[in-house]
């Protein structure tokens, strides 16, 4: 089966570095995608990794290693309104988005 | 408007009725999907309409009907629902070219906050 991992939930302070993680397991790999929710809200892109390395923009960052079956969001200089779900999503073979459950982040002061 | 617009925002129904929900994407995409986003699980594909041809997840169930009239509307018509269909129903539109090349990055609209009595 497919299966795409990352953790339920983390917590980290105003202003710090955070590394959100992704691991997955699909029928073939045709990009990796970055998306935050709001409470509420509609999910919006940030981020699109095809090859292998980091890809930055801003003070968001994502990495992909395709041999490993894994990615990672980086966040820094944190801000409260960072606080929001970040979901991971793998496209297969078919072109179909896998989706992970999302890792909530709560920004504390 | 610009983007990807839902209604109704919220819903609630008994489960003998019958009601649409509607999406309509401004960004001239050719792909429009509906999901369902249920508490704490990952996000579920129902639909898709891609170049006028519709890709659907064979587990969806019959209550859930969707249309497709032209490439910017989409509609889901819910009849008979039960109470575990309530969650929030996202809809997404990709450019989704017939060449398949590029991200085809899905832009999603607000959802609908869907409650089965």
């Amino acid at each position: 089966g497919q299966n795409i991992d990352q953790p339920t939930e983390m917590t980290a302070t105003e202003g710090a570095i955070v590394q959100i993680n992704c691991t997955y397991q699909t029928s073939g790999f045709n990009g990796l995608f970055w998306y935050q929710q709001h409470a509420g809200e509609a999910p919006t892109f940030l981020s699109y990794n095809v090859l292998d390395g980091l890809e930055e923009k801003g003070r968001f960052s994502s990495f992909l290693s395709r041999s490993k079956g894994y990615s990672y969001l980086l966040l820094k200089e944190l801000q409260m309104k960072d606080s929001a779900s970040y979901l991971c999503a793998v496209r297969d073979s078919n072109y179909q988005l896998i989706w992970g459950a999302g890792t909530k982040l709560i920004i504390k002061p | 408007e610009t983007g990807v617009t839902q209604t109704p925002r919220h819903l609630v129904m008994g489960m003998t009725n019958k009601k649409s929900l509607k999406c309509e994407q401004h960004l001239g995409h050719n792909a429009m999907y509906w999901y369902k986003q249920s508490a704490k699980k990952p996000l579920e594909l129902m639909f898709v309409y891609s170049l006028e041809e519709r890709v659907e997840n064979n587990s969806v169930p019959s209550r859930f009907s969707p249309e497709c009239p032209n490439s910017s509307h989409l509609f889901l018509h819910l009849h008979t629902l039960q109470p575990e269909d309530s969650a929030l129903y996202l809809c997404a539109s990709s450019p989704r070219t017939s060449g398949g090349e590029g991200t085809d990055t899905q832009y999603f609209g607000p959802g609908t906050r869907l409650t089965v009595l």
